[in-house]
């Protein structure tokens, strides 16, 4: 079944310091791919990176990066140099083959909700 | 700069009136989607569009119902509206192609409250 777990509600890192947030996907399916939004205090979801399933490289997007282990099925966001503008919630999103057939629609997972210390 | 804008930021409603959710996008997309979120349980996936007047049921459409008449507005509809229907909703929009590297752009969201 499609599933996407974030076992983190909420962390703290301190300015400056890189953080990373958990992602695990459950898919029967080979082709897959995999996005993580921020949602800050305003509501709207901002995309930051997308990891497809047969891409060999980890993905990048400036201060983003997206640890990619295929095997354990984890997707874990990494963010270099937190600011304090990363305060927000963040949420992990799969789309594979069952979405396909539902309009390219995503799965999220829980969300976890970061806040960055000065 | 790409759009999708929805028509309320917050709306209080009474239990059983009938309550419409507009969105609308700017970018000539063809898939168009609402979603409801709540704490702890994410976004989950209410009706979606893939087209002029056709829609498809999410993974909760139970007490909601949508209307596509033009291709840039997607409007969810409450028939009748319940407490339990108190949620955000969001509204968010992609090109046609269903796969791969196909970002969703998302609308500021609804904050609904029935009483």
């Amino acid at each position: 079944a499609q599933k996407i777990t974030q076992t983190q509600p909420g962390m703290f890192v301190q300015e400056k310091e890189a953080v990373t947030l958990d992602c695990t996907y459950d898919t029967s399916d080979q082709s897959y791919g995999l996005f993580w939004y921020k949602q800050p205090s305003s509501g709207e979801m901002i995309f930051l990176i997308y990891q497809g399933s047969y891409d060999e490289q980890n993905a990048t997007e400036g201060r983003y990066s997206l640890n990619f282990q295929k095997a354990r099925k984890s997707a874990n966001l990494v963010i270099s140099a937190s600011q304090l503008g990363d305060s927000a919630m963040y949420f992990c999103a799969m789309r594979d083959g069952v979405s396909y057939n539902q309009g390219g629609k995503l799965i999220f997972g829980q969300g976890t909700e970061l806040s960055v210390k000065p | 700069d790409v759009k999708v804008t929805q028509s309320s930021r917050y709306l209080v409603k009474r239990t059983g009136e009938k309550v419409f959710l507009e969105c609308v996008q700017d970018m000539d997309h063809e898939n168009m989607f609402w979603y409801r979120q709540d704490p702890g349980l994410g976004l989950r996936l209410i009706y979606f569009s893939y087209d002029v007047k056709m829609k498809e049921k999410g993974d909760i459409p139970e007490g909601y119902s949508v209307s596509r008449e033009k291709k840039e507005r997607f409007s969810l509809i409450l028939e009748s509206a319940s407490t339990n229907q108190t949620s955000m909703y969001l509204c968010a929009s992609s090109r046609g192609y269903r796969g791969g590297y196909n970002e969703q752009f998302f609308g500021p969201g609804t904050r609904l409250t029935v009483l």
